[in-house]
């Protein structure tokens, strides 16, 4: 059974608009959230983070919030570019050594 | 220059071989790591270590084994290659441990080897 979940496989966004991401994930124990971003033919990008003590961090058009009590998190994009068409992944840091992947999101913003 | 290369980029070989995947990085990180994606199945970890001394199986470690030649060298090896093994595998590398905010938790990723088993 998969621990992340990102049940939706792809997101089509106009430019300028907002693009939400969602995740969620089993285990009430998991405490480190984090977002890559990837693009064709490249390895994954750390995109940004969030701990469980938070519900909210927030860099630049890139904001991510975190649900405990319904173990979901999402990734808001404001305004989407173009160039933030990419697949994005969700991943739970496991007991400070592994991280569990979610399968991706695949984002395309349109002009 | 990359932080961490991957060689080969590209490979395509038959069924029986064996291949190694090659992995560097100028880091200076401890951690590195081999993963492999499949469409529809996500990112999934082959095996990783903590440093040269530790090695470490993953999720998926069968047909697979590694080498850490040195902080800086991380291999993958099939020994004998079948087609189910034909994926994109990436290495990553990271940070020790130091807190949920140091970091440390950050994977730097290679380019990828895209590898065919024919």
């Amino acid at each position: 059974d998969q621990q992340v979940k990102q049940n939706s496989p792809s997101l089509s966004v106009q430019e300028g608009r907002i693009s939400i991401l969602n995740c969620d994930y089993t285990n009430s124990m998991f405490d480190y959230f984090l977002w890559y971003k990837k693009y064709p033919a490249e390895g994954p990008t750390f995109l940004i983070s969030i701990s469980s003590i938070k519900d909210k961090n927030e860099d630049g058009r890139f904001t991510v919030f975190l649900n405990k009590s319904a173990k979901h998190l999402s990734l808001h994009i404001v305004p989407s570019q173009p160039g933030d068409s990419a697949v994005y992944f969700c991943a739970v840091l496991v007991g400070h050594r592994k991280l569990i992947w979610g399968l991706g999101t695949s984002l395309a913003v349109n002009p | 220059d990359a932080d961490v290369t991957q060689t080969p980029r590209n490979r395509i070989t038959k069924t029986g071989k064996r291949i190694m995947l090659e992995c560097s990085q100028t880091k200076g990180h401890d951690r590195m790591y081999w993963y492999r994606q499949d469409p529809g199945l996500g990112l999934r970890l082959i095996y990783y270590s903590f440093d040269v001394k530790d090695i470490n199986k993953g999720e998926i470690s069968d047909g697979y084994s590694v080498s850490r030649q040195a902080q800086a060298k991380f291999s993958l090896s099939l020994e004998s290659a079948i087609p189910n093994q034909t994926a994109l595998y990436f290495c990553a590398t990271s940070l020790s441990w130091g807190g949920a905010n140091s970091g440390a938790n950050v994977l730097t990723f290679g380019a990828g080897s895209r590898l065919t088993v024919l």
